[in-house]
């Protein structure tokens, strides 16, 4: 059974910092990756997803990559906001269309 | 484009209840997913649809959660009896079938079982 790991679970960084989220991965046998955001009381919007077949994936300000053979992933945050303040969740789907979520990472930029 | 509509928003209620969780999918998604999350055991998938026919609902805590999708547009989650164990946030989600299309969020409904 896929588990999926975050660290750290929180974080607080001043605004302008560049921070990096890990996620890490027990079953590499993964269809792909996706980085969420959640605000408080809302849903995930998605942030970024990397096939199993990329290496890793960018849009504006942040950057995911994919070390599948190692289990890991990173989303990467440059110039942080106080706008950013918010969970991360990583999550993995397997080829039968089952997602694995890890707890999150709760960020907190300062301005 | 709408995005996936869930309803109630907020539900409260007593133990015993019948609760009924509705859900709109986005149009043209093949792939609909109920998930719970609280802050003991995070997210986690309860039940997935794939072209209105559930695939594995092995998520699903026990008989008195059922899942229906009478059609491409809308899908109830139910829990009967409720209880209190039952409080979390429910989210559904939607996507296209088996591709790496992301899966979009609803904004969840916050069931409360006093």
């Amino acid at each position: 059974k896929q588990e999926v790991t975050q660290i750290p679970a929180a974080l607080s960084v001043p605004e302008g910092e560049n921070l990096v989220l890990n996620c890490s991965f027990t079953d590499s046998a993964i269809y792909n990756l996706q980085w969420f955001r959640q605000d408080p009381g809302k849903g995930l919007t998605s942030l970024l997803l990397i096939q199993s077949s990329q290496r890793e994936q960018t849009s504006g300000r942040l950057n995911a990559s994919l070390d599948k053979s190692s289990g890991r992933s990173t989303l990467y945050i440059a110039a942080s906001q106080p706008g950013d303040s918010a969970t991360y969740l990583c999550a993995v789907k397997d080829n039968n269309n089952d997602m694995r979520f890890g707890a999150g990472t709760r960020l907190t930029v300062k301005p | 484009d709408a995005g996936v509509i869930q309803s109630p928003r907020h539900e409260v209620t007593e133990m015993g209840q019948e609760v009924t969780l509705r859900c709109k999918p986005i149009s043209g998604h093949n792939s609909l997913f109920w998930y719970r999350q609280t802050m003991m055991r995070g997210l986690e998938l309860l039940i997935y649809f794939n072209n209105n026919v559930p695939i594995d609902d092995s998520g699903m805590p026990e008989d008195r959660f059922s899942a229906k999708m009478p059609n491409a547009s809308f899908s109830t989650l139910k829990i009967q009896p409720s209880e209190p164990r039952d409080s979390a946030v429910y989210f559904c989600a939607s996507s296209p079938t088996h591709s790496n299309q992301p899966q979009h969020f609803g904004d969840g409904t916050r069931l409360s079982i006093l």
